[in-house]
């Protein structure tokens, strides 16, 4: 399978815990980008990688929230003492440039219980 | 003023019918627009691309407005299966991120 891939699909935690996600973009792609979707709602865009460099951070929603993409392939989102208001699907895109369509991974869907 | 605003719907209408979404967007700058479709559940998947000149791909059509600011989505001969909700995507020029709308949900009825 060459699309974007994001494991774990579901994630149930409880509240105050951390949770970190992975998402392996499609390979030839060096644009990557972090949504969260809930329900009834369009993606909400979180951050936003060039190869290594994150270059879009100002939408992360807290400072729980922190994202990583250490080598240029693969990210990982992380959100700390997480809060039930974090329950939601965290999405995972990649695109291969300047005003291309992003493609998007199946998700994770976070339940903080 | 979000960035991008379509009716969330819902849209329901029989097999076979011609429905059509708009969507507005608030920033003349930008650049690139796109319609995804999203299931149930599922991820976001492109559905096309909306160029300046309007575009086709079988029973769907695109069309972009830049005086006004909106592009839109035409279903024609609408199947069972174009049940789902289509977002509305605009990247900004200089900008680093897609901005979607919060879809609109279509239900396609037999």
């Amino acid at each position: 399978d060459t699309g974007v891939s994001q494991n774990p699909r579901h994630k149930i935690t409880k509240r105050g815990q951390n949770v970190t996600f992975r998402c392996d973009p499609i390979s030839e792609h060096n644009r990557l980008y972090w949504y969260r979707q809930t329900l009834g709602q369009g993606p909400e865009f979180l951050t936003y990688f060039q190869n290594e460099a994150q270059l879009e951070k100002s939408r992360l929603l807290s400072d729980r929230f922190s994202a990583e993409r250490p080598k240029g392939s693969f990210s990982t989102l992380e959100i700390q003492r997480t809060e039930q208001g974090d329950s939601a699907m965290y999405l995972c895109a990649s695109s291969l440039g300047d005003n291309t369509e992003a493609f998007f991974g199946q998700g994770t869907r976070l339940t903080v219980v | 003023r979000k960035e991008v605003e379509q009716d969330p719907g819902p849209f329901n209408v029989p097999e076979g019918a011609t429905v059509a979404f708009n969507c507005t967007y608030s920033n003349s700058a930008s650049q690139s627009f796109f319609w995804y479709r999203q299931d149930c559940r599922k991820e976001p998947k492109l559905l096309m691309s909306v160029y300046s000149s309007g575009n086709e791909d079988g029973r769907f059509t695109a069309q972009l407005n830049r005086a006004s600011q909106y592009i839109s989505l035409l279903i024609r001969d609408s199947k069972l299966s174009d049940s789902a909700t289509y977002l509305c995507v605009v990247i900004k020029t200089g900008a680093n991120n897609l901005f979607f709308g919060t879809g609109t949900r279509l239900t396609v009825i037999p």
